[in-house]
């Protein structure tokens, strides 16, 4: 089936530093999805993408969708010690497929900022 | 607001005991449920996908008689451990969307631990 590879693994940063992770696919993907997962608890949808070459914001937080459809990257700018976490890319693993319903997951990057 | 509800949030119990995990969309209707599981510091794997009025599908390589769905309503799921032992140990998290074209959105995840 289809895999995410989600990049990096781990990242240790300082607070007020900016933050960038990717992910790629060998396939074709039609929605990119962003959550990010707090200890002991379920993932939270931060950014959803829909469109090849769309950029979206949320607060701190920029996403795109990449041109080629095979990857996606994620910024938080000004990282404060709540963006402690661990996050992860997501999309419908059927390539082409429209279904949002059914999600591959990247294999998380964990985010630690140090005060 | 929260969009779905996972109950219990945390369990342990003696090995061969059957545990049950419920899974309940807040204010809508939700005709199809996901339920994931996730090992520590491993990203979330789908177990199955939960059809209301009708059996379950699941993912490859998982015993459909040792995690029995039910989706007996359009606003229940439930997750049923059968004869648990460690190995099933894991955090067990359910999932559903608002609309065919909404990204999915997480419950809380329920923490099983087998003694």
């Amino acid at each position: 089936g289809q895999q995410l590879n989600q990049s990096p693994q781990s990242m240790f940063i300082q607070e007020g530093e900016d933050v960038s992770m990717n992910c790629t696919s060998s396939s074709i993907f039609n929605t990119w999805l962003w959550y990010k997962q707090d200890p002991g608890e379920g993932p939270v949808l931060l950014i959803a993408l829909y469109k090849a070459g769309e950029l979206t914001s949320n607060g701190r937080l920029t996403a795109q969708f990449g041109i080629t459809r095979k990857d996606s990257f994620l910024n938080i700018s000004a990282s404060i010690p709540s963006d402690v976490g661990i996050y992860f890319c997501a999309g419908p693993p059927n390539a082409g497929g429209t279904s949002y319903g059914k999600l591959t997951f990247g294999q998380g990057t964990i985010l630690t900022v140090h005060p | 607001g929260a969009v779905v509800s996972q109950h219990p949030s945390r369990v342990i119990c003696k090995s061969g005991t059957s545990v049950k995990i419920e899974c309940r969309s807040l204010d809508f209707q939700a005709t199809t449920m996901f339920w994931y599981r996730q090992f520590p510091k491993q990203s979330l794997m789908l177990m199955a996908t939960s059809n209301e009025g009708s059996k379950a599908t699941y993912e490859q390589g998982v015993e459909k008689d040792k995690f029995l769905i039910n989706h007996a309503s359009l606003t229940l799921s439930t997750l049923t451990v059968t004869s648990a032992h460690p190995e099933d140990s894991s955090f067990y998290i359910c999932s559903t969307q608002t609309g065919s074209n909404q990204p999915q959105h997480f419950g809380d995840g329920t923490r099983l631990s087998i003694l």
